[in-house]
């Protein structure tokens, strides 16, 4: 399958400061990404979806301007989250969408998001 | 409002039983699904796609579909410990099918014991 790279895999950073993460797609563009967020025994919760070029879309209760998404080229989406709390604590997941796929998604590794 | 259902468990099997996963999905427009595997703390790993109706088998993986019934399942032939995790079932956003747009059930969480 394809091959999505996920960095870091996992941060600790202090209440207040900003984080970075990377999703990168190795052997194919990606003109869509998507950013899931999964809290300890609950499924993925879609955050965004991140288009090349575009504005990300932001699903319903995800505040843009905390989780700043910027995907700049065809193999690079990024999640930055501002202004870390404590309750952003939590794995965070990107996916890449292959096209002509029918569908399938592929995923990185996640990062482990720990704020204290 | 879209939804996709999976009964979390666990669902506790012995070694080289069948196990098997089911998962129903509230739009009718979907076109297609998958289904995940997730291992404690790893990320969801694609093992199985279908988007037809009836069945497709994949080694000891079988995956069926019922568009009236709205149930998409999951077998697992010969279960392995190394099958224990939980499996995300996946349906696709009505009109999405060139976006990759998901909606996930809450996942079932499977134990085999040997």
């Amino acid at each position: 399958g394809a091959v999505v790279s996920q960095h870091p895999s996992r941060v600790i950073c202090k209440s207040g400061t900003s984080v970075k993460i990377e999703c990168r797609s190795l052997d194919f563009q990606a003109t869509t990404m998507f950013w899931y967020r999964q809290f300890p025994k609950q499924s993925l919760m879609l955050m965004a979806t991140s288009n090349e070029g575009s504005k990300a879309t932001y699903e319903q209760g995800v505040e843009k301007d905390k989780f700043l998404i910027n995907h700049a080229s065809l193999t690079l989406s990024t999640l930055t989250v501002t202004s870390a709390h404590p309750e952003d604590s939590s794995f965070y997941i990107c996916s890449a969408f292959v096209q002509a796929s029918r569908g399938k998604a592929f995923f990185g590794q996640g990062t482990r998001l720990t704020v204290v | 409002q879209k939804e996709v259902e999976q009964n979390s468990g666990p669902l506790s099997v012995p070694e080289g039983a069948i196990a098997s996963l089911n998962c129903t999905y509230s739009d009718r427009g979907s076109q297609s699904f998958f289904w995940y595997r997730q291992y404690s703390g790893k990320s969801p790993e694609l093992i199985m796609s279908i988007y037809s109706n009836g069945d497709k088998e994949d080694g000891r993986f079988t995956a069926q579909l019922n568009k009236a019934s709205q149930y998409v399942s999951l077998l697992i032939r010969d279960s392995q410990p190394s099958d224990s995790a939980t499996y995300l079932c996946a349906v696709n956003v009505a009109g999405s099918s060139n976006t990759g747009k998901l909606i996930f059930g809450q996942g079932t969480t499977l134990q085999v014991k040997p």
